[in-house]
């Protein structure tokens, strides 16, 4: 299968820094985006990675490791709204134009 | 710029009844078109996506049907809804980046 891993629940203090894991199924990869949703909302683009490394995006960076099959998203001064799920979705080379999105990481920053 | 709608916003439906969601781009030409399902608390489930006017591709065999009546037209449909269809529906369109860009949604209750 497909499978993309990312932990259920996240817990942060406002003003830190914190590191959001995804890992995916190496074969057929062809890029990986994040995504943020608000509770009740649809989701925002964040980030898109297809080569190994950081991209950093303000507050926000995504890193890429193709070989290990894992990704992170970065957030940094964290900020009360930035309280909402994070989707780690991956683009694979199975013929179809869509993404695999994983289940979501719901992160709560603490005042 | 290019912008996404979904209608109507929210919706409650008796078992068995017929539906019609409807999504709508505008500032682009010939979109690549998605249908998602969310359940409470749950990942994004993709059941259609379409590649051009007339061309549907189904992920999920279930009692939804697809149409794209028009080039930023996508149509999701059900003759009789079940308590399981109950669910937060995102339209969702990408060009050639393969970004996906959500519309606002459709919450779907079947009682």
């Amino acid at each position: 299968g497909q499978n993309i891993d990312q932990p259920t629940e996240m817990t942060a203090t406002e003003g830190a820094i914190v590191q959001i894991n995804c890992t995916y199924q190496t074969s057929g990869f062809n890029g990986l985006f994040w995504y943020q949703q608000h509770a009740g909302e649809a989701p925002t683009f964040l980030s898109y990675n297809v080569l190994d490394g950081l991209e950093e995006k303000g507050r926000f960076s995504s890193f890429l490791s193709r070989s290990k099959g894992y990704s992170y998203l970065l957030l940094k001064e964290l900020q009360m709204k930035d309280s909402a799920s994070y989707l780690c979705a991956v683009r694979f080379t199975t013929g179809r134009r869509a993404l695999t999105f994983g289940s979501g990481t719901r992160l709560q920053v603490q005042p | 710029s290019q912008t996404i709608h979904q209608w109507p916003a929210t919706l409650v439906q008796p078992v068995g009844s017929p539906l019609s969601l409807e999504c709508t781009v505008e500032g682009t030409s010939n979109p690549n078109l998605y249908w998602y399902r969310q359940a409470a608390g749950r990942g994004l489930q993709l059941l259609f996506y379409s590649v051009g006017i007339g061309q549907i591709s189904s992920e999920v065999p279930q009692n939804l049907s697809a149409s794209r009546p028009q080039d930023r037209q996508f149509i999701l449909s059900s003759k009789k809804l079940l308590l399981s269809d109950s669910g937060f529906y995102l339209c969702a369109w990408s060009m050639s980046t393969d970004t996906q860009y959500f519309g606002p949604g459709t919450r779907l209750t079947v009682l």
